[in-house]
């Protein structure tokens, strides 16, 4: 069973409104992180907030996180087309495990 | 910064032939390196995670005997997959980790057999 799971397969916006992806995993974690994947390419980390954080910022970027809940969010505002990607949360196997369970991902499209 | 390159890009294989793939960290020491495949409309399958002075853990579906991997320095990495069926088709990811399980990937070999 997947351990982290993003909580929509697909999400669409216009450019410059914001957005928000959803995540909620199921294990005790050290830290969650959102990676982006472009078409063609391999993911990129986009902010990684340990267990011990509520909140991190990377630019228009804007990732929390709820271990009381077991969840986490993505936000991003100010969208650009470019931010079209599937977006992935991930945590560690196990708490302090090199080891990394992706989520299925969210399918992002931003539209001119 | 951290970068991960992995070669070939794209390869065709024969149902039946053996193809190598390899992965090369730059501007970090690859303490662990993770091999994951991500299938059409699938996440990412972890295949096996390498640790330096470790012996390479496998996780439940993959074999040391399809995918044989080495990990012989901080900085390179390669895997083969044998005996390519249809199934093992993918884009094949490889993740370049410190030790503190932030990884830096690369942008995957994608697999096609005919």
């Amino acid at each position: 069973s997947q351990l982290a799971e993003e909580n929509s397969w697909a999400l669409s916006v216009h450019e410059g409104e914001s957005v928000t992806v959803n995540c909620s995993y199921k294990t005790s974690i050290t830290a969650l992180q959102w990676y982006r994947q472009k078409s063609g390419k391999g993911p990129a980390q986009l902010i990684l907030i340990r267990s011990n954080e509520r909140e991190k910022r990377n630019g228009r970027l804007r990732a929390t996180l709820d271990t009381s809940s077991q969840s986490s969010s993505l936000s991003i505002t100010a969208t650009r087309c470019e931010d079209t990607a599937v977006y992935f949360c991930a945590t560690d196997a196990s708490s302090g495990s090199w080891q990394l369970i992706f989520g299925s991902g969210t399918q992002l499209t931003v539209m001119p | 910064g951290a970068l991960v390159y992995q070669y070939p890009r794209r390869t065709i294989c024969k149902s039946g032939t053996s193809m190598r793939m390899e992965c090369q960290a730059v501007g970090f020491q690859a303490t662990s390196v993770a091999w994951y495949r991500q299938s059409p409309q699938k996440t990412f399958e972890l295949i096996a995670l390498s640790t330096v002075n470790s012996a390479i853990k496998y996780e439940q579906n993959f074999t040391q005997e399809k995918f044989p991997i080495s990990h012989p320095n901080l900085s390179f990495s390669s895997m083969t997959v044998l005996n390519a069926y249809l199934e093992d088709r993918g884009l094949y990811l490889c993740g370049g980790g410190q030790g503190n399980y932030e990884q830096y990937f690369g942008p995957g070999t994608r697999l096609t057999v005919l």
